[in-house]
């Protein structure tokens, strides 16, 4: 079993519509959660953080944490074109120097 | 951006020669990173440095070799390379390491063709 599973997609979403991405975790001591953004050919930019249980919004972002079924998600608002990207989702152990990534998922927002 | 450059951004080799990448920040950061980034493996971590001259194994470090002789250099080396080691490397830094609230930022990536 990988440590930290993503949905390989495509993902496709309409512009205008949410775009969700699931992200699911087995290590039951993960404490931090990030979430990157990578366009094709680029490097992973940092989009949001969580360590807390809920939702923490940022602009058109939100991640949402739930350690209990040991998931964290992202939601998209208004999908936009340039949202089309693949999204990385990483853990981290509480006092561990390392992050452990998923393997992605592609989103294509269709205009 | 953070600021982390790597060198060179884009390099063929043939089989079982040196090859030596570079990553520079210029953000003190305590904290380096090398991963590589493969097709339907994500980003896998190589060395990581905690400090001048403190390194230690990632997941896949076989066949490479990390030296940090200033903070704000972190040189990954493949001693001889090979077809399987043709990739995209990442440079990441990390102020404190320790991921609570703290990130790591990544470097715009080398790369790496193996002939």
């Amino acid at each position: 079993q990988k440590e930290v599973e993503q949905n390989s997609g495509p993902l496709s979403v309409p512009e205008g519509a949410i775009a969700s991405l699931n992200c699911t975790y087995s290590d039951r001591g993960s404490q931090s959660f990030f979430w990157y953004r990578q366009y094709s050919g680029k490097s992973p930019e940092l989009i949001m953080s969580i360590y807390s249980n809920g939702d923490k919004e940022d602009g058109r972002f939100t991640a949402q944490l739930n350690k209990a079924s040991q998931y964290v998600s992202l939601l998209i608002r208004d999908s936009q074109p340039s949202d089309s990207a693949t999204y990385l989702c990483a853990v981290n152990h509480f006092g561990n120097e390392k992050l452990t990534f998923g393997t992605g998922t592609r989103l294509t927002i269709i205009p | 951006d953070a600021g982390i450059t790597q060198s060179p951004r884009h390099k063929v080799t043939e089989t079982g020669t040196p090859v030596t990448l570079r990553c520079h920040q210029t953000e003190n950061h305590r904290y380096m990173y090398w991963y590589r980034q493969d097709p339907g493996h994500g980003l896998r971590l190589i060395h990581y440095s905690y400090g001048v001259k403190d390194t230690d194994k990632g997941e896949v470090s076989d066949g490479y070799s990390v030296s940090r002789s200033k903070t704000e250099d972190f040189l990954l080396t493949l001693e001889s390379a090979t077809s399987s080691q043709t990739s995209v490397y990442f440079c990441a830094i990390s102020e404190s390491g320790t991921g609570t609230t703290d990130t790591q930022y990544f470097g715009p990536g080398t790369r790496l063709t193996v002939l």
